[in-house]
This record gives C-alpha cells, structure tokens and sequence, in this order.
C-alpha cells in the first residue's frame, strides 16, 4: 500500500527566510504532485514531477523529485505572507488511472 | 471554461437521510475523480470514471455510497442513510486523457451530518 508523508506538517517562517517542505513516499512511482489549498477552499495544482530529477519553479517555490530515493521537495525561497497556505503533496497510485494518494500537507504561515 | 463546478457547496443533513452532490468538469476532461477530505488530512480518494465507465473504487467507498456519470458528462455522488462519520469535504477533479496530467479540483461539497 502507498504512503505518503510530508513532513514538517506545521512550518512557521517569518518573510524573508527559505525552507524546504519534504515528501516521501513508500513504493515506486515516476509521478508527483504538488497543490497548494487555502483556508476553506479547494486545491490549486503547483507543479507536476514525471521524471527522476525533474526540477520546476514557479515564483518563490521550487519542487524537485529524486524517484531513486522516493523523495520530493519543496523549496521556498525568500518567503512572503502570501505564501501562507497548507501545501500537499500527492503520488500517482500506479497503473493508469491515475489515483492519486496524498499526503496530510504542510500547514505554512508566514509572518512579517 | 470555468473549472470544475459542484452543486451544492454546503449541505446540512440528519443522520438516516440521503444526500446527493453533483460535479461539473472541464469540458473535454474525460477523466473525473471524487475525493473526500477531513479536516487537517489530504483528500482520499473514492472513485474514478473514465468517460461514463466507473473503473475505480476504494474501499473506503462503502454500500452506502453511488456514483454516476450517466453520459460521462456531469457525475453525482450519492450517500444514502448518512452516517456523522460522512461529514467531510467532498471533492471532484477531472483530468484529460493523458493520466500524467494534472487533476483540476472543483471547490467542493461540505457535508455536515448532524
């Protein structure tokens, strides 16, 4: 059965700093997901990983995937307030139909 | 296009009743996905239908539940004699063919089970 573990699971960083939120998983998969989800609201894709050593960045985030290790992170770089929202990760079950399982995210706030 | 829709975004319900949510993808995504979520957890999936053809369900899926998408449009989702364990977020994603694409979540159906 796949696992899925992010962790920290609470990060608290004041603007300006960096840190990198870590994903790892239990059995093979060449798929990864990052969504970010604000209070009350639905998840919104971030990044899509496909291959061993995929690197994507968007802004201040950065994910990279290592399939060796059954590893993936996220890299916040130079953090604002409005990074400030809970931060899932999610690995494609297998097979073709695309069941994602995710993981308990990372709650991310931000303080000036 | 405006994304993924669901219908109703909140539902109040009595234990015993039976509910029904329905989900709106993307035109053109013929892959829908529910999910459900509680609070402080990731989504967990439920079930899957490629076009009309449900191909996946999880066990978390229990008797109580159905779903549908009847011409592989538009699906519901229907949990009969709800139970307070049901309450959660309720939430559909389409994709297109390709399953290395992402999965476009809609906002979700809140359930609360009183």
């Amino acid at each position: 059965e796949l696992k899925v573990e992010q962790n920290p699971l609470f990060l608290s960083m004041q603007e300006g700093k960096n840190y990198t939120i870590y994903c790892n998983y239990s059995t093979t998969s060449d798929r990864l997901y990052w969504y970010r989800q604000d209070p009350g609201k639905s998840l919104e894709s971030l990044f899509v990983l496909l291959s061993n050593g995929a690197v994507k960045q968007e802004g201040r985030l950065m994910a990279s995937l290592d399939t060796k290790a059954r590893l993936s992170t996220l890299h916040i770089t130079a953090a604002v307030h409005d990074l400030s929202a809970t931060y899932f990760c999610a690995v494609d079950e297998g097979g073709s139909q695309g069941n994602l399982i995710f993981g308990k995210g990372t709650k991310l706030s931000v303080k000036p | 296009d405006t994304g993924v829709s669901q219908d109703p975004r909140h539902k109040i319900t009595k234990r015993g009743q039976n509910v029904t949510f329905r989900c709106d993808p993307i035109s053109e995504h013929n892959r829908l996905y529910w999910y459900r979520q509680t609070l402080g957890q990731g989504p967990e999936f439920l079930t899957y239908f490629q076009n009309e053809a449900q191909l996946e369900k999880s066990r978390l899926l229990s008797d109580r539940f159905s779903a549908e998408r009847p011409k592989g449009s538009f699906s519901t989702l229907e949990i009969q004699r709800t139970e307070q364990g049901d309450s959660a977020m309720y939430l559909c994603a389409s994709s297109p063919e390709n399953f290395a694409d992402t999965q476009y979540f809609g906002p979700g159906t809140r359930l609360t089970v009183l």
